[in-house]
């Protein structure tokens, strides 16, 4: 079973639309992220929630929403996209105890024309 | 906002040289980590050192990291094609808190070439 699973894992769509990316973790961790991949490789964070609150909020434009129905699921919905948008969005968890490694999904590569 | 930069971007070597990755950061952490990507795919902890530690090793990977300068370094020794890879370090800072932050870089793209 994969432990991080996002959904869709590609994703092409026209400017202005709304899109959602979904993310669920089977890890029993507490606390999930979405980050941001860019061309030049550079992850960039962008949301954390701990048990379903939000705890970061990186500055991104408001059209970005992240929800999370539990602690398992967080979801990433987008509206009015632009091209700009267009990247690998990723998302991560990480363990309540110990050391703090996060253990990412596989992406989703947005696409924006 | 602090951020783990690698250096360099870009490293070609061939199978069974070393390949030795350099990461700065900003401010006091917990500690650092490395990750790898590969091509498509999410990233993957390798190896974590603290920040009351000098050096670790696992497998062919060795670690150090010298808080003083603020770097650390990722030695991969007797390299494989299947190394190749992105190379990323990231830092958790002191003032992470609950939210326990870590902040990438853009990462080093090795190549290995057999």
């Amino acid at each position: 079973d994969t432990a991080v699973s996002q959904t869709p894992k590609y994703l092409v769509t026209q400017m202005g639309n709304d899109k959602s990316i979904k993310c669920e973790q089977n890890l029993g961790h507490d606390t999930m992220y979405w980050y941001k991949q860019d061309s030049k490789k550079f992850l960039k964070i962008m949301f954390s929630y701990n048990n379903k609150e939000l705890i970061i909020n990186e500055t991104v434009p408001n059209r970005f929403s992240p929800k999370s129905p539990d602690k398992a699921h967080l979801n990433l919905h987008i509206n009015s996209l632009e091209l700009g948008d267009s990247a690998v969005y990723f998302c991560a968890s990480i363990s309540s105890g110990g050391a703090n490694v996060l253990t990412f999904g596989a992406g989703s590569r947005l696409t924006v024309l | 906002s602090q951020q783990g930069e690698e250096d360099p971007q870009a490293l070609s070597i061939q199978e069974g040289e070393n390949a030795t990755m350099n990461c700065s950061y900003k401010t006091s952490i917990n500690n650092l980590q490395w990750y790898r990507q590969n091509s498509g795919r999410g990233l993957v902890h390798l190896i974590l050192i603290r920040s009351n530690e000098r050096e670790k090793h696992s497998g062919r990977l060795r670690v150090t990291l010298d808080t003083s300068k603020k770097s650390s370094s990722l030695l991969i020794t007797a390299s494989r094609a299947a190394d190749t890879a992105s190379y990323f370090c990231a830092a958790e800072p002191l003032s992470s808190g609950s939210a326990r932050q870590l902040t990438f870089g853009s990462g080093t793209q090795l190549t290995v070439l057999p």
